[in-house]
């Protein structure tokens, strides 16, 4: 059964025009993150949720923004898509026991033409 | 210099080969993870490790906390092993955030 749930897998969008990614998961997780992947390099972490609290990234930019309605769901919203922000977005939940496992979505690949 | 790094980057083997791929990192950890990544797809986490040694089917994980060392192996290596594999640690600063390693890209040949 599919734990951390992400949709959709594969989206388009245009140039500037803004786009919602979401994460949705089944297993009640305090903590929630987003990283971008670019080809051929490691995840890099955007920003995550402990509970309700909002962690950005230093180095992230403003460009994207993220929500956290309930426990079980988390969107990331990119305002103005460039071109630079065609990667894999991937979705992680966690526990809040420090030594709990990181629990990975299916990921979203964003394509931006 | 990284605080996780991985080596080889790359490996190449022959189906049925024992294949071992290092991760060394240097900060304090509360616990390190071997994770999967197919070609184009997400991540599968593997282990999770704090001590020891701990197996699943052919794959083995162990890490020596003194060294800040641990190691994935694979035995009997099938072309459907192929894939990144990454290193990514929990360190004790990092208020629940993973550090990753490069990632060790491994093609297993028929």
């Amino acid at each position: 059964d599919a734990m951390v749930i992400q949709n959709p897998r594969y989206q388009v969008t245009q140039f500037g025009k803004p786009v919602t990614l979401s994460c949705s998961q089944t297993l009640n997780h305090n903590v929630m993150y987003w990283y971008q992947q670019k080809s051929s390099q490691a995840p890099k972490l955007l920003f995550h949720y402990y509970d309700k609290d909002f962690n950005n990234e230093a180095d992230t930019p403003d460009n994207f923004q993220s929500r956290r309605p309930n426990t079980s769901f988390c969107f990331l919203d990119i305002r103005s898509p460039g071109l630079g922000d065609a990667a894999m977005y991937l979705c992680a939940t966690k526990d809040r026991n420090l030594r709990s496992e990181q629990y990975f979505g299916p990921g979203t690949r964003l394509t931006v033409t | 210099k990284n605080e996780v790094e991985q080596s080889p980057q790359n490996l190449t083997a022959q189906e049925g080969e024992f294949i071992t791929i290092n991760c060394s990192y240097s900060v304090g950890i509360s616990a390190l993870h071997w994770l999967q990544q197919h070609p184009g797809g997400g991540i599968v986490s593997l282990f999770m490790l704090s001590s020891g040694k701990k197996k699943h089917g052919r794959l083995i994980a162990t890490i020596n906390i003194q060294e800040k060392h641990s190691s994935l192996h694979i035995t009997a290596s099938h072309p459907r092993d192929s894939a990144v594999y990454i290193c990514a640690v929990l360190s004790l600063q990092g208020a629940q955030k993973l550090v990753f390693g490069q990632g060790t890209r491994l093609t297993i040949n028929p």
